[in-house]
């Protein structure tokens, strides 16, 4: 069964400790997303990654930073935990799609739950 | 600002009552899909829309595509209590990186 793996469902930290979420994929999609989830705010994209070594900034990059090593690996990183950080964190990943040849179907993890105290 | 406008954001209703959610925008969007969450759960694809008027049945799920891609709708018919979830609409712009704009989503519950 493929399958996007978070590796933590729920973590408590203090403030200012530095977080890292994982996410592995099985599936060889070259694209992996990390989004956090809040109550009536939707899912709000952070970083994403369409290739190996590759990064782009989403909609709200500020106090994270992102890793992608290996192709089936992405890392968020939290560098100095702030409890606005308080979250829900879900992993995506699709395979690459040239314009025109269909829709990109995101895979989804069970979400990583971070409380900052 | 929110690309994707979803409405209404909770929706509480009766088993066996049909209901529609709505996901607008002022922006094209070369496909539009469909989500459903459960908790403690990411979401799971329902549908995947591509073309302009395209209308998709899922048994007694109905999605449908605006004429102009700027819209979608999603409306069940005698909702049943499994039925509960979030569900969220999401819109591709059409280039290769896979990046999709999501709603704010609609929380439903299905009473029996």
């Amino acid at each position: 069964d493929v399958k996007v793996t978070q590796s933590s469902r729920y973590l408590v930290k203090r403030t200012g400790e530095k977080v890292f979420l994982e996410c592995v994929q099985d599936m060889d999609h070259e694209n992996m997303f990390w989004y956090r989830q809040d109550p009536g705010l939707g899912l709000r994209l952070i970083y994403f990654s369409y290739d190996v070594k590759m990064k782009e900034k989403g909609d709200i990059p500020e106090g994270y930073s992102v890793s992608r090593e290996k192709k089936e690996r992405f890392s968020l990183i939290l560098e100095s935990a702030s409890t606005n950080q308080t979250s829900m964190y879900l992993c995506a990943s699709s395979p690459l799609r040239r314009a025109g040849s269909g829709a990109n179907v995101l895979t989804f993890g069970a979400g990583s739950r971070l409380t900052v105290l | 600002t929110q690309l994707l406008e979803q409405s209404p954001q909770f929706l509480s209703i009766q088993e066996g009552e049909n209901l529609t959610v709505y996901c607008n925008s002022s922006s094209v969007f070369s496909s539009l899909q469909w989500y459903r969450q459960e908790p403690g759960e990411g979401p799971v694809l329902l549908v995947t829309v591509v073309t302009g008027g395209e209308v998709k049945k899922l048994k007694r799920l109905t999605f449908q595509f605006g004429d102009a891609r700027k819209d979608s709708s999603l409306h069940i018919t005698a909702a049943q209590p499994g039925d509960t979830g979030l569900y969220l609409c999401a819109g591709a712009k059409g280039s290769t990186l896979g990046r999709l704009y999501f709603g704010r989503g609609t929380q439903l519950t299905v009473w029996p």
